[in-house]
């Protein structure tokens, strides 16, 4: 198993730009999420899936979208980048509840991105 | 909603020596799960140890163990011979255990981080 894989590591975008960040997941986990880190933050959720075609919101959404076409994808997209969305972004994901190992969640490496 | 508490950001501990890494929450929750995430400098989240809360046995991986204080609501992690590699940012975390409320169960709440340095 690959595990959580996300592309690209590093980013630079100019303001305005638009761009996705893909994630991509082989452990048939249902549940997908993205969170941002930035210092002195800790991690936070921007958005999340339950399963294929089912998302929802985060703690910080503004400013970014996602889909879940597949169990195995969650590409996340900054549809208009600022300066504020300069921060390390990673995809996590987990079995569903009803798997009595459902509460460990796997982390992807990271995503880089600068927003100049 | 839940929230964590990481007091401090910065801790130092020789090699061989023992550190505790303090970690406070809120919840009004009964059933949950607590967990400390390893981040080296390879930016790489590496879940150290996790504690459910309904076990009054506090867990223990190795060298890790955790001092779970549910009615003061503290899960501290102490380290025990510590090693060069266990530098790295330490995050706590919760979670709810959710019941019917899938996307909630699933959602980790951080806190912000104790960078922990191991001098020889």
């Amino acid at each position: 198993n690959a595990g959580v894989t996300q592309t690209p590591k590093f980013q630079v975008l100019k303001t305005g730009q638009s761009m996705t960040l893909q994630c991509a997941q082989d452990m048939n986990h249902e549940y997908m999420s993205w969170y941002r880190q930035d210092p002195g933050m800790g991690l936070r959720l921007i958005h999340y899936s339950v399963g294929a075609g089912i998302t929802d919101q985060g703690e910080v959404p503004n400013g970014y979208n996602v889909s879940r076409s597949t169990t195995e994808d969650f590409p996340l997209r900054l549809l208009s980048a600022a300066p504020s969305q300069t921060s390390v972004y990673f995809c996590a994901s987990s079995y569903s509840l009803t798997s009595a190992i459902s509460y460990e969640q796997y982390f992807g490496p990271g995503t880089r991105l600068t927003v100049t | 909603a839940q929230t964590v508490t990481q007091s401090q950001p910065e801790m130092s501990v020789q090699e061989a020596e023992t550190v505790t890494l303090s970690c406070t929450y809120d919840t009004s929750e009964s059933d949950y799960y607590l967990f400390w995430y390893k981040q080296p400098p390879s930016r790489q989240m590496i879940l150290v140890i996790r504690q459910e809360a309904y076990k009054q046995q506090n867990a223990t991986e190795n060298r890790f163990s955790v001092n779970f204080q549910k009615a003061a609501k503290s899960f501290s992690l102490k380290i025990s011979d510590s090693q060069l590699g266990d530098a790295a940012m330490y995050f706590c975390a919760y979670r709810s255990a959710g019941g019917l409320n899938t996307g909630t169960a699933s959602k980790l709440t951080f806190g912000t981080g104790t960078r922990l340095q191991v001098t020889l």
